[in-house]
């Protein structure tokens, strides 16, 4: 139980496009979902947290019009990279909160390998 | 602000030995959680082990158990009889109680299991 669903696992895109990934919680109300980025070997830094109905809270240094996230229902979260160049390539991961289970509080989608070109 | 710090880049081991990966912590508050995340090369997030910083007992599952130190804000995580697919990244990861509930990530440290 508690599977979060992240789609596309990849994708290339062309300089100065949008790209849009979205995270469905499967079996299971998303009330909050974090959405962090990881760069080759290296950690997971925080972008934002989502929570259904609210604006993201942004994590300092985090372009909240570049990295827009929408949270408009319990099952769905989507960050929308805006006008993207190179520099945003990067891997992208969702993570819902999930009260209970056996995930210990979290579950993660399988992350979105971006590639501005 | 709250601070994970792996301090062993890289790690290896024989299988079926054992090997201990450090993970210290730095917070002023009393009651949080900690975490053991595993990052196989598929990239997917898999829970390895947690801890209430209430309990003093050490958490355990199965090969992995964690040595919790709380006056030493130390979480190291023992993982043993290595097998091949415990080859991965390995993240330690702090939580506060109450407040955002987001998790803060140490820098990973990376474990190889030599056959």
């Amino acid at each position: 139980g508690a599977v979060v669903s992240q789609h596309p696992s990849w994708v290339i895109c062309k300089s100065g496009t949008s790209v849009k990934i979205e995270c469905r919680s499967l079996d299971f109300q998303a009330t909050t979902m974090f959405w962090y980025r990881q760069f080759p070997k290296q950690s997971l830094m925080l972008m934002a947290t989502s929570n259904e109905g609210s604006k993201a809270t942004y994590e300092q240094g985090v372009e909240k019009d570049k990295f827009l996230i929408n949270h408009a229902s319990l099952t769905l979260s989507t960050l929308t990279v805006t006008s993207a160049h190179p520099e945003d390539s990067s891997f992208y991961i969702c993570s819902a909160r999930v009260l209970g289970g056996p995930r210990g509080g979290y579950t993660f989608g399988s992350g979105t390998r971006l590639t501005v070109v | 602000a709250q601070t994970v710090t792996q301090s062993q880049p890289e790690m290896s081991v024989q299988e079926a030995e054992t090997v201990t990966l450090s993970c210290t912590y730095d917070t002023s508050e009393s009651d949080y959680y900690l975490f053991w995340y595993k990052q196989p090369p598929s990239r997917q997030m898999i829970l390895v082990i947690r801890q209430e910083a209430y309990k003093q007992q050490n958490a355990t599952e199965n090969r992995f158990s964690v040595n919790f130190q709380k006056a030493a804000k130390s979480f190291s995580l023992k993982i043993s009889d290595s097998q091949l697919g415990d080859a991965a990244m390995y993240f330690c990861a702090y939580r506060a109680q109450g407040g955002s509930e987001k998790l803060v990530f140490g820098k990973g440290t990376k474990l190889t299991v030599n056959p």
